[in-house]
């Protein structure tokens, strides 16, 4: 009955690689999004994506590639991974397109680049 | 830049006593959201005020809001120490729908 999944629950890599971290809620909700939270805890949205539309777009490199195949799933492609990628990823889900309410977050992705 | 700024960054303190963490931001905003993170752990949502709301109750939980001076406060009251954790303030700010903004969190430690 998990709300928001993702898998792995770890990645370990080396630079230069290409990887993916899936995510797929089970709660009907519109609206997904893909966090990056630091050593230092730091949370920062990266993208959000409202039934399979992308509408959040931060500034973040363009090796990072969102695909949403249905409103139920939101993955995180990720080319060419450099040392700075290293992160705890977070993929969250959200009932409404508009004002923010409640997020639900998943486990989390620790991503470690070697 | 980040929007909220959380204090204090950690805080420790004895079953039973009660904890307040506070966080500031800078623009205007339609609510304001606190969260859990246990270690190793996702995100989970505690409480939600409105930005027409001042305080709002929820078991051991009190959140106060005020706009004027862009800040609100978390009260654990009779902490446990399973309420260890790390505590986030986050902001849906005014003409950004549908993004949440994380203060740097304030890391609660509950000893026996």
């Amino acid at each position: 009955d998990t709300a928001v999944s993702q898998t792995p629950k770890y990645l370990v890599t080396q630079m230069g690689n290409d990887k993916s971290i899936k995510c797929e809620q089970n709660l009907g909700h519109d609206t997904m999004y893909w966090y990056k939270q630091d050593s230092k805890k730091f949370l920062k949205i990266m993208f959000s994506y409202n039934n399979k539309e992308l509408i959040i777009n931060e500034t973040v490199p363009n090796r990072f590639s969102p695909k949403s195949p249905d409103k139920a799933h939101l993955n995180l492609h990720i080319n060419s991974l450099e040392l700075g990628d290293s992160a705890v990823y977070f993929c969250a889900s959200s009932p409404y397109r508009g004002v923010t309410d409640t997020q639900y977050f998943g486990p989390g992705t620790r991503l470690t680049v070697l | 830049s980040q929007q909220g700024e959380e204090d204090p960054q950690a805080l420790s303190i004895q079953e039973g006593e009660n904890a307040t963490m506070n966080c500031s931001y800078k623009t205007s905003i339609n609510n304001l959201q606190w969260y859990r993170q246990n270690s190793g752990r996702g995100l989970v949502h505690l409480i939600l005020i409105r930005s027409n709301e001042r305080e709002k109750l929820s078991g051991r939980l009190r959140v106060t809001l005020d706009t004027s001076k862009k800040s609100s406060s978390l009260l654990i009251t009779a902490s446990r120490a399973a309420d260890t954790a790390s505590y986030f303030c986050a902001t849906a700010n005014t003409g950004t729908a549908s993004k949440l903004t994380f203060g740097t969190g304030t890391r609660l430690q509950v000893t026996l």
